[in-house]
């Protein structure tokens, strides 16, 4: 049962445009949703995390917007960047889990200069 | 400072055998993960750890078993290891249970022909 959906599997953005990926989760008792970013031959790492208690938080270009009522998160990368290209990551985790995260399927996105 | 270790990064066995994948951390955290990523997956967790000589399944333990002896390491056993399980596996570890932050290994990429 995959209690983290991502979309979409993969991305094509410009070099300056706005890169969007979505998430949606099943379990209510999430309570973390952060975000990983993954570059080739290399593990992931954290990139920006949210708690329900906000709807969005930025950092730099990356923003997580959050709908607690749809269940659903996203990130938002502004100015995308060559350097940008990689694999995202969204997970999610609940403190009365032990804090296990719970990870998406992942999302490949190239930006092309 | 090194961090979070994986040895080997690259792994070649047959079915049937025994191979066991290390991890090594030198920031003293409590807890210690294995993940397994395949495409379309994303990151699935096969055992946690949230200290020495505690340990528990994740989501897709079968087959593998861990030990978890001294705080620094967490070494992943394949006692038998089978076509399903090439994959690259991370090792990950966070400070405690109120850290949310799991920092990752390098990966450790196994094929098993």
């Amino acid at each position: 049962q995959q209690q983290v959906k991502q979309s979409p599997q993969s991305l094509i953005v410009q070099k300056g445009g706005i890169s969007i990926i979505n998430c949606a989760y099943e379990n209510t008792a999430f309570d973390y949703f952060p975000w990983y970013q993954q570059f080739p031959g290399k593990g992931p790492a954290l990139l920006i995390a949210i708690r329900p208690d906000v709807s969005e938080k930025k950092e730099g270009r990356f923003t997580i917007s959050f709908n607690k009522s749809a269940k659903q998160f996203s990130l938002h990368i502004m100015d995308s960047q060559p350097g940008d290209s990689a694999t995202y990551f969204c997970a999610a985790s609940a403190e009365t889990s032990g804090s296990r995260l719970t990870f998406g399927e992942g999302t490949q996105l190239t930006v092309n200069p | 400072d090194a961090g979070i270790t994986q040895s080997p990064r690259y792994k070649i066995t047959e079915t049937g055998r025994q191979v066991t994948l290390m991890c090594h951390q030198t920031w003293s955290h409590s807890y210690m993960f294995w993940y397994r990523q395949d495409l379309g997956h994303g990151l699935r967790l096969i055992y946690y750890s949230a200290a020495a000589d505690i340990t528990d399944k994740g989501e897709v333990p079968d087959g593998y078993v861990v030990s978890r002896s001294k705080t620094e390491n967490f070494p992943l056993t394949l006692e038998s290891a089978t076509r399903s399980q090439t994959s690259v596996y991370f090792c990950a570890s966070k400070r405690g249970l109120a850290e949310e932050t799991q920092y990752f290994g390098p990966g450790t990429r196994l094929l098993v022909l």
